[in-house]
């Protein structure tokens, strides 16, 4: 079955970077879109970014674009998510999830979080 | 930006009540409509995608319905795992934007 987990997550002084990885198992990792959802605490879901089954397509929210960069090893089989600049705002859990398909691009699968905490 | 609007924001039932939520889209999106269910603590779960598509392994007494920007959950006989905060998202366009959500309570 479609396994995501995510880790890197943790406490970090704003204006610092930290990377979040996404390992997954039970699917052709290589042949789907991943995306980057994240939720601050007691708050609504955010999307945050999305990329293409190989890596050469990218988009990413207004909030994130310029300071995160997403990316994907498919020999690892794992998704990355680089963080920089961070900012209290950026406190959330992240979670990534399988895109559905080349039809549709919403996430039907998606990991258990990351706990991300921006402070001083 | 698309932006989504879900009413209720919170709703109060019982067990074996039949339940709507509306989403509404600040522009057409046709059918590229999803709708999650998320529990306290846990990760949001997939329950329609395409607007009325079941997402495999859900209970059928979930269906959603809608097109253009109007668009609704309806869970037809409520079981007491079902209490939980309903998300709709439209992926048609980027950036991809969920509704404020629905905290369905008993």
């Amino acid at each position: 079955q479609v396994q995501l987990v995510e880790s890197g997550g943790g406490v970090v002084q704003p204006g610092r970077s930290l990377r979040l990885s996404c390992a997954a198992s039970g699917f052709t990792f290589s042949g789907y879109g991943m995306h980057w959802v994240r939720q601050a605490p007691g708050k609504g879901l955010e999307w945050v970014a999305v990329i293409s089954y190989d890596g050469s397509n990218k988009y990413y929210a207004d909030s994130v674009k310029g300071r995160f960069t997403t990316s994907r090893d498919n020999f690892k089989n794992t998704l990355y998510l680089q963080m920089d600049s961070l900012r209290a705002e950026d406190t959330a859990v992240y979670y990534c999830a399988k895109v559905r398909g080349h039809s549709y691009v919403d996430p039907d699968y998606w990991g258990q979080g990351t706990l991300v905490t921006v402070s001083s | 930006d698309i932006q989504m609007t879900q009413s209720p924001s919170s709703l109060s039932a019982s067990v074996g009540d039949r339940v709507t939520i509306t989403c509404r889209a600040s522009q057409a999106i046709t059918i590229y409509l999803a709708w999650f269910q998320q529990k306290p603590g846990k990760a949001p779960k997939s329950l329609i995608y395409a607007a009325s598509s079941l997402q495999s392994g859900v209970p059928s007494r979930f269906s959603g319905s809608g097109s253009g920007t109007d668009f609704s959950l309806t869970i037809s006989s409520l079981q007491p795992e079902d209490f939980a905060t309903y998300y709709c998202q439209q992926y048609i366009s980027y950036p991809i934007t969920f509704g404020q959500g629905t905290r369905l309570e008993i």
